[in-house]
């Protein structure tokens, strides 16, 4: 049970690029969610999807774009990527759909963003 | 104002003693609280949740909530060096959002 893995772990980009970040989890959890952590602001959800084939804007979602591409998968995508995008990306997985209130997440190992 | 409010710290305290982490929130009609602690370069994972008043106790760790006061806080006895970590606060407020804080940095000093 490998839990919430994530790919790449580090990545470096030059201004304009694209990239995916991957994001797979085994625990047969409905919901995945896509965070970015930059110092002294804490975690801040970017798109999240309830459910295999839906997805939905978190609290910053521009300049990013997301795939649920089936229950275990969930990338995020930066189509031109922007120094502001530099940031530590975690993904979380949780087993019920985003309105429990009483839901676990469970996070990934991380991907430290550079964008020169 | 923010939603979750955390003194950044560091907090800094002696092995042995009660290390007490404290967190605010805005949302009055919030509903669930959490605390995760996130080791420097790691990934958060949860320690406690709790949804009604008053404390709940996991080993060495206490959470406390007082909804009239709108604080959450998590008490750490007899605190251990591997204690040492960040830990955030995570509301999930009544737009069913969950809503973090920006973490307390904890040091225990050996």
């Amino acid at each position: 049970n490998a839990g919430v893995t994530q790919t790449p772990k580090f990545q470096v980009l030059k201004t304009g690029q694209s990239m995916t970040l991957q994001c797979a989890q085994d625990m047969n959890h409905n919901s995945m969610y896509w965070y970015r952590q930059d110092p002294g602001m804490g975690l801040r959800l970017i798109y999240y999807s309830a459910s295999e084939g839906t997805t939905d804007k978190g609290e910053v979602p521009n300049g990013y774009n997301v795939s649920r591409l089936n229950k275990r998968e969930f990338s995020l995508r930066l189509e031109s990527a922007a120094p502001s995008q530099t940031s530590v990306y975690f993904c979380a997985s949780s087993e019920a759909g985003q309105a429990s209130v009483a839901d676990t997440q469970y996070f990934g190992p991380g991907t430290r963003l550079t964008v020169l | 104002q923010k939603e979750v409010e955390q003194n950044s710290g560091p907090l800094s305290v002696p092995e042995g003693a009660i290390a007490s982490l404290n967190c605010t929130y805005s949302d009055r009609v919030s509903q669930s609280f959490f605390w995760y602690r996130q080791y420097s370069g790691k990934s958060p994972e949860l320690i406690m949740s709790i949804y009604s008043n008053g404390d709940k106790e996991d080993g060495r760790f206490t959470a406390q909530l007082n909804k009239a006061s709108q604080y959450v806080s998590l008490l750490i006895r007899d605190s251990q060096p591997s204690d040492s970590a960040t830990y955030l606060c995570a509301v999930i407020n009544s737009n069913y959002q969950l809503i973090w804080g920006a973490g307390t940095k904890l040091i225990i000093k050996p």
